[in-house]
Order: C-alpha cells, then sequence, then structure tokens
C-alpha cells in the first residue's frame, strides 16, 4: 500500500548507544520531515529534507543526525543516546503546500 | 511563549454535543491553517486546511480562521465517540515555503462519551 512506514515501531537503548530509526515514502514526495513529540510539546521538527542529498536543520536539531540518499528514504540516527531522546519520533512527506502525511511513530526509550 | 497555543484539555463530552477546539497564535505571518486529528499510538492526519480568514466546512466539521484575534476553531457537529482523539492545530506562513515547516500547537484530547 502507499504511505509512510517506519521501523522499528519500539525501540528501547542505553544511554550512549547509536541508533537509526527509518522512514520509507511510496509517494516519491520532495520533502520529508522527522518530527519529536513528547507531552506538552506537541510535535517539534528535528530535520527536513527538500530532496535527496539536501537536508536541514530544525527546531531541536542536537543530537541527531539525517541522510538521504535516495527521495524515498530518509533515516534518522542519534548518534549517542540521551535519556532526553525517549520520545515518539515520526516521519512525514509533503504534498502541495501544506499537506503533511505522517508515518506511524517510533516509540523510542533510552535507559 | 509558544508560538502556538493550545488547551491540553481533555476535553469530555457527551454524544451528540458540539465540541469547539481553538488555538491562539502569535505570529501575524502565518497564512495556512490547518487541523490534524491523531488516534491513540497513531500518526497525526490531516482533517482540515484552510488558507487566509474565514470559514471551511467539511461534514461535521467546521474549521474558522480569525487573523484579526490570531485566533482559529475547529467545530465538530454531532459528536462521534469515534472522534475521540487528540486535535493538533497547525499552521505555516509565506516565510515557511522554503522548507514547507508546520508549526503545531501541543494538541488537545478531545474524549465523546457514549
Amino acid at each position: 500500500d502507499a504511505g509512510i512506514t517506519q521501523s522499528p515501531r519500539y525501540k528501547i537503548t542505553e544511554t550512549g548507544r547509536q541508533v537509526t530509526l527509518m522512514c520509507h515514502q511510496t509517494w516519491s514526495h520532495s520533502y520529508m520531515f522527522w518530527y519529536r513529540q513528547d507531552l506538552g510539546h506537541g510535535l517539534r521538527l528535528i530535520y527536513y529534507s527538500a530532496a535527496a542529498d539536501i537536508t536541514d536543520k530544525g527546531e531541536v536539531p542536537d543530537g541527531y543526525v539525517v541522510s538521504r540518499s535516495k527521495t524515498e528514504n530518509f533515516p534518522l540516527t542519534l548518534e549517542s543516546a540521551t535519556r532526553s531522546q525517549t520520545s515518539v519520533y515520526f516521519c512525514a512527506s509533503h504534498r502541495g503546500y501544506n499537506e503533511q502525511f505522517f508515518g506511524p511513530g517510533t516509540r523510542l526509550t533510552v535507559l | 511563549q509558544k508560538e502556538v497555543e493550545q488547551d491540553p484539555g481533555p476535553l469530555s463530552v457527551p454524544e451528540g454535543a458540539i465540541v469547539s477546539l481553538n488555538c491562539t497564535y502569535s505570529n501575524s505571518a502565518f497564512q495556512y491553517f490547518m487541523w490534524y486529528r491523531q488516534y491513540s499510538r497513531k500518526g497525526p492526519e490531516l482533517l482540515m486546511y484552510t488558507y487566509s480568514s474565514g470559514n471551511k466546512e467539511d461534514g461535521r466539521f467546521t474549521a474558522q480562521v480569525d487573523k484579526s484575534s490570531k485566533y482559529i476553531s475547529l467545530f465538530i457537529r454531532d459528536s462521534q465517540p469515534s472522534d475521540s482523539a487528540t486535535y493538533l492545530c497547525a499552521m505555516s506562513g509565506a516565510g515557511d515555503t522554503g522548507r514547507r515547516a508546520l508549526t503545531f500547537g501541543s494538541g488537545t484530547r478531545l474524549q465523546v462519551q457514549p
């Protein structure tokens, strides 16, 4: 089915470990995004990408790295996980001016 | 102060009630206004989208934008238990076009009691 998939859906890791969250879209949308969602903060933009090989920082980029070698994939890496990165992570793609479509999310717990 | 403020709720109403959900914002450059619905443990889904001021209706849902007051609303008529979810407002302005960025409210949790 067309859409956005994220993997893993749930992840538990330890402080200091590297973690990569995967995102795949089937629409070939140019723009893709990573958000984190925390209680009381809503959705905050971590990184976005306007096209393959074009990425830029959002509101809360520290501690995260992204890459986009193919239009359909946009992985997010936590280089050295910290407890403050415990959150729900959503990947999204963009159509037209303002329609964003979200994946199902990855629940990450950092112990 | 956050750019977009939204009462977190929870808002509990009986089935069939009219629900009013609201957001206020401070950035006068915002021109595009959206409402997303998020069910528990799911990703947000786009519900309504309006440009500038005015009203937009889609079935039981009506979105209103008052740019002079920097205030947007979502009304749900004949609310159903299946409407129980968190509702997030989102906005963007001309300055965000290059990155297609949206600024989200923190969401209001709605519970419709059968």
